[in-house]
């Protein structure tokens, strides 16, 4: 069974690149979409974009002049970048795997990492 | 963008009692060329990611109690727990896939009333 490991920095300076990083282990990186959604403290959860393994990505119009997605396959890891953070970047952020099968690929997310807690914060 | 609305914000109920939440997303999610509704839910306990329990507004995920039950189509949801149990307790989120962004409402919280 998949599993999806989150791991970066607890604690990013204002005006700092955020920079995550997402294990994959127990099956491959590849032909599959991965999101990453994030979710502050005792708040509900936000879509932050998702990222083909061929490098194509969509993103959240609200973050997409500051996130960067990226996938490494040699790897099996995903990377996430947001920019110029701010406290409200403030959250636990998840790696997440969509649904694909032979009809498509669907965005609902039956595979979470285990999140990480960033902090933005001088 | 869609935007997903969930009442109540809140609820108590008796163990072994019905729960019922409601989702409504600002336009139709009902794809007509499949006739399928693009509505998932989750199930969120403290300190856990979400967990994923039923897709296309109605499929129970393998491993879903079948208490958990998912209905409705176009832009009303429900997601009904038939006998509420202790450990069903959490924040439960529903999130529409018809369009991008993919988005989630903002959670109703179940207790033990």
């Amino acid at each position: 069974q998949v599993q999806l490991q989150e791991s970066g920095p607890g604690l990013v300076k204002p005006s700092e690149t955020l920079s995550l990083t997402c294990t994959v282990s127990g099956g491959s990186i590849s032909s599959y979409y991965w999101s990453w959604i994030r979710q502050p403290a005792g708040k509900g959860l936000e879509w932050i974009g998702r990222m083909y393994t061929s490098g194509s990505a969509n993103y959240n119009p609200s973050l997409k002049s500051r996130v960067t997605m990226s996938v490494d396959t040699s790897k099996n890891q995903l990377s996430l970048k947001l920019s110029s953070v701010t406290a409200a970047d403030t959250a636990v952020y998840y790696c997440v795997r969509g649904y694909y099968d032979s009809s498509g690929y669907y965005d609902w997310f039956e595979t979470w990492g285990q999140g990480t807690l960033v902090t933005v914060s001088s | 963008d869609i935007v997903m609305t969930q009442s109540p914000d809140s609820l108590a109920v008796t163990l072994g009692e019905r729960a019922t939440i409601n989702c409504k997303s600002s336009q139709s999610v009902l794809y007509n060329s499949n006739n399928k509704n693009y509505l998932a839910w989750y199930q969120q306990k403290p300190g856990q990611p979400p967990r994923l329990l039923i897709h296309w507004a109605s499929t129970r995920e393998s491993g879903v109690p079948d208490r958990f039950s998912g209905s409705g189509s176009g832009t009303d949801f429900t997601l009904t727990i038939s006998s509420l149990q202790a450990e069903d307790v959490a924040v439960y989120y529903c999130q529409q896939y018809y369009s991008t962004p993919p988005a989630f409402g903002q959670g109703t919280k179940v207790e033990i009333k």
